[in-house]
């Protein structure tokens, strides 16, 4: 699976939109990229996953640049439980099925 | 949606006594479930990965007797820590699904041996 490069903090004004990049200029034609969230002494949460086009759900959006070696995870109106650190994995749609986490962006929203 | 249930939440023990932690899923059948480990400040290490009713297979450093994973149907896995000791302090997750991600993760539970 490709590697991800991620910042390691982000900080976010409440209300505002929270932009996380995600760098996986390694990743090959059949690779999704999935993104995650992890509060504080949670287990990680699933926000959205995609392949190519752009996708949105209830959560948040996910745009991925059309070579694909980067995306960027859009929460929309960040609140203060949006808190937490987001990790972006890239993962084969075949064969292995575990998903290996890096260091992810700690995003903290700001009041 | 789907849902994990990962009990206990907390466990202390001493050192030297085994601890089990269950993961089950509630609504949905899952035949492939992982466990992973997290220290303070680090990101998720996968442990194992265990499929309903075969045994499990654990990745590299991770001690088979010492981690004992049982998988035995397709909506409850558990991890036993067998002889625990100080550095074996953790959190650890388990998560569950059908073959292709998205998995759904459990709460963790907090390990401190003692």
């Amino acid at each position: 699976d490709a590697k991800t490069t991620q910042p390691p903090s982000m900080d976010c004004a409440e209300g505002r939109a929270a932009n996380l990049p995600c760098n996986h200029s390694t990743i090959s034609g059949n690779e999704y990229v999935y993104w995650y969230r992890q509060i504080h002494s949670q287990g990680p949460q699933y926000i959205i996953h995609g392949l190519k086009n752009n996708e949105t759900n209830e959560m948040a959006s996910l745009i991925i640049t059309e070579d694909r070696k980067s995306s960027t995870l859009i929460l929309p109106h960040a609140t203060l439980r949006d808190t937490a650190v987001y990790y972006c994995i890239v993962r084969s749609g075949a064969g292995s099925y575990q998903l290996t986490f890096g260091k992810g962006t700690k995003l903290s929203v700001i009041p | 949606g789907a849902v994990v249930s990962q009990h206990p939440s907390r466990v202390i023990c001493k050192s030297g006594t085994s601890v089990k932690i269950e993961c089950r899923s509630l609504d949905f059948q899952a035949t492939t479930m992982f466990w992973y480990r997290q220290f303070p400040k680090q990101s998720l290490m996968l442990m194992a990965t265990s499929n309903e009713g075969s045994k499990a297979t654990y990745e590299q450093g991770v001690e088979k007797d010492k981690f004992l994973i049982n998988h035995a149907s397709l909506t409850l896995s558990t991890l036993t820590v067998t002889s625990a000791h100080p550095e074996d302090s953790s959190f650890y997750i388990c998560s569950a699904g059908n073959r292709e991600p998205p998995y759904t993760f459990g709460s963790g539970t907090r390990l401190t041996v003692v």
